[in-house]
């Protein structure tokens, strides 16, 4: 089955616009998670989605936002870029589900978005 | 606050030898653990996961994983390895107590670089 898909693979940005991504999850995922990977500052998670509602947020400020529609598939949007964005924004997702089985989900990640700001 | 080391930056390893990638992690309740593997230019793949029971955890390629609870670890190793294992290794951790039920927020390491030479 096909993995998850990210688009666009690479974008170039200049400070003050703002930008959107997009992930499309596994089939029948209904989870999807945002992180941002720095060489600096590793992977950070950034937040999650699971049935149209954000689940966990992680500590990036107000302009980092994200939406998940009805068929699972999420955007995030970053306004008022700056340069210290400028990183891979990789989307996993897993099965999620209404009850919790701590860590059986395992998350399956796409290639991810790299986003460069000039 | 919870969080996750990987001590060394790089490891070095020629082809055939056994490698360890070290991991040691910090979470109050009770821990789940990840190891992920990235390609240049990838997401992150799986590897293997930790949740209860057996403290050997066997996993993708022959990598292999010890939890160890006195130590707070979870190293990474294989009997014999392969130039086609040189990459980047991330440990992550979750926390059902922490992190209510949210699966997808992961706190990962920073990496290890894993080179094996022919």
């Amino acid at each position: 089955k096909a993995g998850v898909t990210q688009t666009p693979r690479y974008l170039i940005k200049t400070r003050g616009q703002q930008v959107t991504l997009s992930c499309s999850p596994i089939s029948g995922h209904r989870s999807v998670s945002w992180y941002q990977q720095t060489p600096g500052q590793g992977l950070q998670f950034l937040f999650e989605y699971f049935s149209e509602t954000q689940r966990n947020k992680g500590n990036f400020p107000g302009r980092f936002s994200g939406r998940q529609f009805s068929n699972s598939r999420s955007e995030m949007n970053v306004s008022t870029l700056e340069l210290g964005d400028s990183a891979l924004y990789l989307c996993a997702s897993s099965l999620g589900g209404g009850q919790f089985l701590p860590g059986a989900n395992v998350l399956t990640f796409g290639a991810g978005s790299r986003l460069t700001v000039l | 606050a919870q969080s996750v080391a990987q001590p060394e930056d790089q490891v070095n390893v020629a082809e055939g030898n056994p490698l360890t990638v070290k991991c040691t992690y910090s979470v109050s309740g009770n821990p789940y653990l990840f190891w992920y593997v990235q390609y240049p230019n990838r997401g992150l793949q799986f590897l293997l996961k930790y949740i209860t029971g057996d403290n050997l955890v066997k996993g993708s390629y022959g990598f292999e994983a010890e939890f160890n609870k006195s130590q707070t670890s979870f190293h990474l190793k294989k009997p014999s390895a392969l130039v086609s294992d040189s990459a980047l290794y991330f440990c992550a951790v979750g926390s059902v107590e922490e992190y209510g039920g949210s699966q997808g927020n992961l706190i990962f390491g920073k990496g290890t670089k894993l080179s094996v030479k022919p």
